[in-house]
């Protein structure tokens, strides 16, 4: 299996700009997270989904924030507008749900100036 | 709150020093304990999980282990591709995610 796969890993982008993140969980695997990293807060979860459902958005940081997951195998983090605190790298990961292990994608690095 | 501490924030070992990673937590109903590795660049892997006190689970140089209040990741002769960041997260009872300590810097001189 190839893993986790996100996309871009890297982007950067303007201040006001919308920026749409993308994850290909592993295949079989029914739950599906969505991370930030920064130095001065560790790794944050922003929302789950468990057989493409939300289950919970509480960490989405406000409404600019959203996530999709159309399908089993592909999910979507947009950020609409984009502002320089936004600035992360933002990690995928899936697990089969009950297992509790979770895999992580090499993730995407977000600069917005 | 359910919260999780590790220290120190940083370590740095000569090759072949051995040492320990803490890991504190504070959780009613903890349905696992995890340890992560994650390297400059990339995201965690996944090393270890630990669901009971007293249960210990070793993988090469690396031994984790688990108490009621903490656990530890002891590194034995480490060497310097040992370097990375030790994360340490929780699950709570149910399908719920992992929440996640800040990490340990670790970095081994040869």
């Amino acid at each position: 299996d190839a893993g986790v796969i996100q996309s871009p890993r890297h982007e950067v982008t303007e201040m006001g700009q919308e920026v749409t993140l993308r994850c290909k969980p592993i295949s079989g695997h029914n739950s599906l997270f969505w991370y930030r990293q920064t130095m001065m807060r560790g790794l944050e979860l922003l929302i789950y989904f468990n057989n493409n459902v939300p289950i919970d958005d509480s960490g989405m940081p406000e409404d600019r924030f959203s996530a999709k997951m159309p399908n089993a195998s592909f999910s979507t983090l947009k950020i609409q507008p984009s502002e320089p605190r936004d600035s992360a790298v933002y990690f995928c990961a899936s697990s089969l749900t009950g297992t509790g292990e979770q895999y992580f994608g090499p993730g995407t690095r977000l600069t917005v100036t | 709150e359910d919260q999780v501490t590790q220290s120190p924030e940083a370590l740095r070992l000569q090759e072949g020093e051995s040492s320990s990673l803490n890991c504190s937590y504070t959780v009613s109903g903890l349905r696992g304990l995890f340890w992560y590795r994650q390297d400059p660049g990339k995201g965690p892997e996944f090393l270890f999980t630990l669901y009971s006190a007293g249960e210990e689970k070793e993988k090469e140089r690396l031994k984790a282990t688990l108490t009621k209040k903490e656990s530890f990741l002891h590194i034995t002769a480490p060497k310097p591709e040992d370097s990375a960041t030790y994360l340490c997260a929780f699950r709570r009872s149910g399908n719920t995610p992992l929440v996640f300590g800040k990490g340990t810097r670790l970095s081994v001189i040869a």
